[in-house]
Formats: C-alpha cells, sequence, structure tokens
C-alpha cells in the first residue's frame, strides 16, 4: 500500500469552476510536504512546500493546507483555467538520518471550456 | 536565467546496453537530483547529488548510477538496460541540498525507451 494516497486519481471540471485535491499520507517522521504540477510531457513544477508548522501556503490560484496531526494535505485550485489542466502530485519528505521521499501517484485534472 | 536542460531528449537503446544521461542545472545551483517516472510506478526518487557528492539515493539496483562534476552538471548512467527501464528520467536541481525546503526546479526529462 502506497504511503502516500491521493484522491480523485482524475477530475474533470468546468473552466471558472474551484476544484479540491486530496492528498493522505502515513509516512513518518514528517519533514515538508511538496505539492507539484505536471503538464503532459513535461518536468514537474513546484507549487508549494509546507513545513510541520504551516498551515496553509497560497501560490496564485493554487492553495495548499496541511494537516500534520491527521496527515492529511489539500489543493484547493480556485477560479480554474484551461492552463490548470495536469497531473498533480503530492510528494512527502521524511528526515531520519537523511531525508526520505515518499510519491504519491498524481490527480489528472482536465478543465473543459 | 537558463532552466535544466537535460540532453538527450529521447533515445532508443536495447536490452543489455548502457545509457548516459545528461543533465545542466541552473546557473548558481549546487543539487542536482534524479528521478524515474513510469505509468505504472510513478515518480521514484535515484538519487541527489551535491558538490560533487552524492548526498542521498532510493531504492534502485547498483546498475543506476551517477555522478557531478565540479560545475554542478551531473550524469546518470544506466547499464545492463532492462526494458523495465523504459521510463522518463527526470533531473532536478536546486540551491541548498535536498532534504532543504528549497525549490526544485525540473528539466524536461529525457524519454528513455529500451527493446
Amino acid at each position: 500500500k502506497n504511503q502516500v494516497e491521493q484522491s480523485p486519481q482524475s477530475l474533470i471540471i468546468l473552466e471558472g469552476k474551484n476544484c479540491t485535491l486530496q492528498c493522505n499520507y502515513t509516512v513518518s517522521p514528517f519533514s515538508n510536504l511538496r505539492w507539484y504540477k505536471q503538464d503532459t510531457g513535461r518536468g514537474p513544477v513546484s507549487l508549494t512546500i509546507m513545513t510541520f508548522s504551516e498551515n496553509t501556503k497560497s501560490n496564485g490560484r493554487y492553495t495548499a493546507t496541511l494537516d500534520a496531526d491527521t496527515k492529511q494535505s489539500s489543493l484547493h485550485i480556485t477560479a480554474s483555467q484551461l492552463s490548470d489542466s495536469a497531473s498533480y502530485i503530492c510528494v512527502v519528505m521524511i528526515a531520519v538520518n537523511d531525508y526520505k521521499l515518499s510519491f504519491g501517484a498524481g490527480t489528472t485534472v482536465t478543465v473543459r471550456a | 536565467k537558463a532552466g535544466v536542460t537535460q540532453t538527450p531528449r529521447y533515445l532508443i537503446k536495447t536490452r543489455g546496453q548502457q545509457v548516459t544521461l545528461s543533465c545542466s542545472p541552473i546557473s548558481g545551483h549546487r543539487s542536482v537530483s534524479w528521478y524515474q517516472q513510469t505509468p505504472g510506478q510513478g515518480l521514484q526518487f535515484l538519487f541527489e547529488y551535491f558538490s560533487e557528492t552524492q548526498r542521498n539515493k532510493g531504492n534502485f539496483p547498483g546498475r543506476f548510477s551517477g555522478r557531478q562534476f565540479s560545475n554542478s552538471r551531473s550524469e546518470m548512467n544506466v547499464s545492463t538496460l532492462e526494458l523495465g527501464d523504459s521510463a522518463l528520467y527526470l533531473c532536478a536541481s536546486s540551491f541548498a541540498a535536498g532534504h532543504d525546503t528549497d525549490t526544485q526546479y525540473f528539466g524536461p526529462g529525457t524519454r528513455l525507451t529500451v527493446l
């Protein structure tokens, strides 16, 4: 079982609408959580990085939240645009002697006009 | 400022061969990390190099190796290629070492196909 679960696997939304993606993790000890956006055929682009003490972080129309107690994070997209069509990947970093990365499988978002 | 560049962009090899991929980080960045991405396994961390030293590595066999040069450019080598090595290989650079919260910038990737 993957230690970082993302839901939904995919979703379709109309342009201008909002949507929320979920990321639940079981790994510990938690260091930070990252959200990436990956367009088809391109490398991922960092959206947000949140540490244990951060509850919310925004990057334009993208807002990430983190509840380290329940080990849940969400990525909210406001007023979606066609260019938001992409895969969104949640990555959790744990740090013991050195760091380890656990990757979610991603949520594919399709924005339709 | 130029972004992360990877060469070649596409590569076709046959089983048993070896391959070398190259990554040039953003100017001033000292950390280069390598990732493998496949439809089945998603993104997986291969290793990170910082100031010419391997700082961390994922759970990949010894056939996967890398190095970093004094100008921070990095190469990744895969020997004795297997069909399962077909993937998109991504490199990412950052100023600080990977355990920090410094933003990583990804290159476009090298698409490797093993026949």
